[in-house]
C-alpha cells in the first residue's frame, strides 16, 4: 500500500514561472518529510526537508510546506529554471527511521 | 569515499543466473536502505537494516531477493534466478538511522539488466 504518493507524473512549466509539486501521504507517524531530485543515470539527491513540527521550510528558490492536518505536503520552485528539469521525489520517514517514498513528478522547465 | 559507493555501476546477465549487487554505504551511517526503480515507474522498496536489529525485509519481492550487512558496513543483495522483470536500477542509501533529522543519501546505482 503506497503511503506516500504523488498524482501528478509530470509537470511542465515556463522558465521564470513557479512549479509547485504535490504529494500526499496517509501515515500520520511520519514525522520528517523531504524532497529528492533525480537526473537520468544518477541517485537521487537531497533537495529541502521539514520536520513535522514546522509548516514551511525556505532554502533559496526552494520552499516546502507541511500540512499536518490534511497529510500534504509541497515543493514550490520560483523561479524556475531549466537546470530544474528533473524528476522529484517526495519522502517520509516514520519514527522507525524507515523512509517512504513517491512514485516521482517529471518536471520539465521550458526556456 | 565521502558518498555511497555502489559496484557494478552497470550488469547484464542472462535470464536464470545469479547477480550480486554491493553498497559501500557512508562511513558511520547506521542505517543502509535497497530501493529499486523500474523503468518508468517510482522507488520500491526493497529491504532496510537499521544496526544491529533484524532488516525489515517487507518490500523484497520474492524469495529469490536476499540481503545481508556484515559488520554493520558493506551490504550485498542476492537475486537468484534472475528473470526478465528483474530489469532495473538498484538504488542503495545509507542514513544516520537514530532520532537525528538528517536524510539519506544515494549511490548512483546499479543498473540490471536481465536478456
Amino acid at each position: 500500500d503506497q503511503q506516500v504518493k504523488q498524482n501528478s507524473p509530470s509537470l511542465s512549466v515556463q522558465e521564470g514561472r513557479i512549479s509547485i509539486l504535490n504529494c500526499d501521504y496517509t501515515n500520520s507517524m511520519f514525522d520528517y518529510f523531504l524532497w529528492y531530485k533525480k537526473y537520468p543515470a544518477e541517485g537521487p539527491t537531497f533537495l529541502i526537508s521539514i520536520s513535522s513540527i514546522k509548516d514551511k521550510n525556505e532554502d533559496g528558490r526552494f520552499t516546502v510546506f507541511l500540512n499536518k492536518s490534511a497529510k500534504h505536503l509541497s515543493l514550490h520552485i520560483v523561479p524556475s529554471q531549466p537546470g530544474d528539469s528533473a524528476v522529484y521525489f517526495c519522502a517520509a520517514r516514520n519514527t522507525g527511521n524507515q523512509f517512504y517514498f513517491g512514485t516521482g513528478t517529471s518536471l520539465t522547465v521550458i526556456p | 569515499g565521502a558518498g555511497v559507493s555502489q559496484s557494478p555501476s552497470n550488469k547484464v546477465t542472462e535470464k536464470g543466473k545469479d547477480v550480486e549487487l554491493r553498497c559501500d554505504p557512508i562511513s558511520g551511517h547506521t542505517a543502509l536502505y535497497w530501493y529499486r526503480q523500474s523503468l518508468g515507474q517510482g522507488l520500491e522498496f526493497l529491504i532496510y537494516f537499521q544496526g544491529n536489529s533484524a532488516p525489515d525485509k517487507s518490500g523484497l519481492p520474492s524469495d529469490r531477493f536476499s540481503a545481508e550487512r556484515t559488520g554493520g558496513s558493506v551490504s550485498t543483495l542476492t537475486i537468484q534466478r534472475t528473470q526478465q522483470e528483474d530489469s532495473a536500477v538498484y538504488l542503495c542509501a545509507s542514513s544516520f538511522g537514530g532520532g537525528l533529522n538528517t536524510e539519506a543519501f544515494f549511490g548512483q546505482g546499479t543498473r540490471l539488466t536481465v536478456v
